[in-house]
């Protein structure tokens, strides 16, 4: 088992949907948890970050934590096609070694 | 604030050669990383400094990278010597004090071993 599982996509939302991106990481440890955006040919830019269980929300965005089934997740409401883009999760344990690791992320694509 | 910067920005060498890639962190922050990005095995830390010290370079593939951070405001990864399989993009990225910040990415190297 990975220790952070994504499903890769492609991932198509119509444009003004809702787009919903799903992650699962392996350790219960696991302290910080962070969505990070990556345009093609691109270095990747946090849009998230999330410690405690529940909801975040920063603009469009939503960031949703349940420690105990181990997900994450992201929401983007109103989708634009700026949006198009790699959506990485990434998370961070301090079990005995501090840890940071990232998914392979979620291609999504909104759909004029 | 200029951000993080990396150089060289693209690198072309053969095989057998020695790389050395750059980075110079954001001002004031404590902490860095280095990345490796590939299309089969996707975005991984290959080692964490924190107060120029290393943390963590489980992530480091074999003896054939090293990396080093003399000062807070500056750091290489080297590869010697080079193989196909390393061609990738290497990314730099610091953070305030830890791998639990945000990060800040530096615009990546691609690195091409012929």
């Amino acid at each position: 088992q990975k220790e952070v599982e994504q499903n890769s996509g492609p991932l198509s939302v119509p444009e003004g949907a809702i787009a919903s991106l799903n992650c699962t990481y392996s350790d219960r440890g696991s302290q910080s948890f962070f969505w990070y955006r990556q345009y093609s040919g691109k270095s990747p830019e946090l849009i998230m970050s999330i410690y405690s269980n529940g909801d975040k929300e920063d603009g469009r965005f939503t960031a949703q934590l349940n420690k105990a089934s181990q997900y994450v997740s992201l929401l983007i409401r109103d989708s634009q096609p700026s949006d198009s883009a790699t959506y990485l999760c990434a998370v961070a344990t301090n079990f005995g070694n501090e840890k940071l690791t990232f998914g392979t992320g979620t291609r999504l694509t909104i759909i004029p | 604030d200029a951000g993080v910067i990396q150089s060289p920005r693209h690198e072309v060498t053969e095989m057998g050669q020695e790389v050395t890639l750059r980075c110079k962190p954001i001002s004031g922050h404590n902490s860095l990383f280095w990345y490796r990005q590939t299309m089969m095995r996707g975005l991984e830390l290959l080692i964490y400094f924190n107060n120029n010290v290393p943390i963590d370079d489980s992530g480091m593939p074999e003896d054939r990278f090293s990396a080093k951070m003399p000062n807070a405001s500056f750091s290489t990864l080297k590869i010697q010597p080079s193989e196909p399989r390393d061609s990738a993009v290497y990314f730099c990225a610091s953070s305030l004090t830890s791998l639990y910040n945000e990060q800040f990415f530096g615009p990546g190297t691609r690195l091409t071993v012929l």
